[in-house]
């Protein structure tokens, strides 16, 4: 069993929908990354938040620490955001450095 | 303004031949640097991962290995290279005033032949 897992593996929207993908882990963390993969594969950090809920543009991150429960949510949305979303977490802290574990991916596919 | 450079973008090579991926981040000083890998189908793992020049730490046994030789330079090789090598590899930094979150580079992607 992966420490972080992903919920849907595959969505697939229509343009305007409402997307939540949600993310869970078994074991103690004290932050959590979203990161968005483009077909091209470049990677990109949408958020990193430990507690609460943050907000950018169109996508909304949450986090449950007692849950160990993580949701991304993305409003109205647009065949642009169609890539793979990746939740990820520094299982193990080190003093100068943190070592993400990555869920599996949910490969978001919003059609016009 | 901190940015990060992979290179070759794309790389095919035999199997049996000798593997050398670059990192480069520029505009910050003693980073924390990260090789991950990402086999198709699959979610990404972490290679290896350095808090300073000439120290390395390895994730996973397999054949490639990680150095780096300068402050903001991090290499990934291989001796030769297996079939099972194939993937995208995606170089990672950040800073321990940066907290957790890490900044990827564009990656480079390896197909073994």
């Amino acid at each position: 069993k992966n420490e972080v897992e992903q919920s849907p593996q595959n969505l697939t929207a229509q343009e305007g929908e409402f997307i939540t993908i949600n993310c869970s882990y078994s074991v103690g963390i004290s932050a959590l990354h979203w990161l968005q993969q483009h077909p091209g594969g470049g990677i990109v950090s949408l958020f990193m938040l430990s507690s609460g809920k943050k907000k950018h543009g169109r996508l909304i991150a949450t986090i449950n620490i007692q849950e160990k429960h993580s949701s991304l949510h993305i409003t109205a949305s647009h065949p642009r955001d169609s890539a793979v979303y990746i939740c990820a977490a520094p299982l193990i802290k080190e003093t100068s450095g943190s070592r993400l574990t990555f869920g599996e991916g949910t490969q978001l596919t919003v059609n016009p | 303004s901190q940015t990060i450079h992979q290179w070759p973008a794309t790389l095919v090579q035999p199997v049996g031949s000798p593997l050398s991926l670059e990192c480069t981040v520029e505009g910050t000083s003693n980073p924390n640097l990260y090789w991950y890998r990402q086999a198709a189908g699959r979610g990404l793992q972490l290679l290896f991962y350095s808090v300073g020049i000439g120290q390395i730490s390895s994730e996973v046994p397999q054949n490639l290995s990680a150095s780096r030789p300068q402050d903001r330079q991090f290499i990934l090789s291989s001796k030769k290279l297996l079939l099972s090598d194939s993937g995208f590899y995606l170089c990672a930094w950040n800073t321990g005033t940066s907290g957790y979150e890490q900044y990827f580079g564009p990656g480079t992607r390896l197909t073994v032949t």
